[in-house]
């Protein structure tokens, strides 16, 4: 069973749009949803995170809006340009349980200039 | 987070030959490191839990006779792919754990793409 659901496969965007992925996890004992951005040929690199009692952080022009009740939480690039074009992955886990990060299958970003 | 660095990069090798892949905590000492495999426009899939000093903890399915993970100190965890065969060309990444303003955080490797003829 897949313990985090993510959506959509690809996306594409236009250069200044926003592009929204989004990931949904049925565990409530999760309590850090990190989001993880991956180049082709690299390893993935922590992008930015956030725990359930905020519903949102911000760092730059990249968003997280976290929805415990709806237990769904998503990643919002705002401004968006080819530089950002990547995979990215969503997670989650509980505590300090590092061999329990659950990653969703990835979403394709291509943004056209 | 750590300073992680694997290699090599990209190898290929004949079938049923051996590869090991290195990875390495620049600037943390590491108990534990993990190992994952990426499948081309696939997720990433832990593959095994590297103990330093101790034996590594597979996941389901993942044979630990083939694939081989010695972790002798704080700073390096090796996966060895013993007698490789073109099903396990795949994508190979590492991560060592580390808290960072009381968040667990993964940080990864470059990953290291195996292709076996």
């Amino acid at each position: 069973q897949q313990q985090v659901k993510q959506s959509p496969q690809s996306l594409i965007v236009q250069k200044g749009g926003i592009s929204i992925i989004n990931c949904a996890y049925e565990n409530t004992a999760f309590d850090y949803f990190p989001w993880y951005q991956q180049f082709p040929g690299k390893g993935p690199a922590l992008l930015i995170a956030i725990r359930p009692d905020v519903s949102e952080k911000k760092e730059g022009r990249f968003t997280i809006s976290f929805n415990k009740s709806a237990k769904q939480f998503s990643l919002h690039i705002m401004d968006s340009q080819p530089g950002d074009s990547a995979t990215y992955f969503c997670a989650a886990s509980q505590g300090y349980n590092f061999n329990k990060f659950y990653f969703g299958s990835g979403t394709k970003l291509n943004v056209k200039p | 987070g750590a300073v992680v660095s694997q290699h090599p990069s990209r190898v290929i090798c004949k079938s049923g030959t051996s590869v090991k892949i290195e990875c390495r905590s620049l600037d943390f000492q590491a108990t534990t490191m993990f190992w994952y495999r990426q499948f081309p426009k696939q997720s990433l899939m832990l593959m095994a839990t590297s103990n330093e000093g101790s034996k590594a903890t597979y996941e389901q399915g993942v044979e630990k006779d083939k694939f081989l993970i010695n972790h002798a100190s704080l700073t390096l965890s090796t996966l060895t792919v013993t007698s490789a065969h073109p099903e396990d060309s795949s994508f190979y990444i590492c991560s060592v754990p580390g808290l960072s303003s009381g968040a667990n955080v993964l940080t990864f490797g470059a990953g290291s793409r195996l292709t076996v003829l």
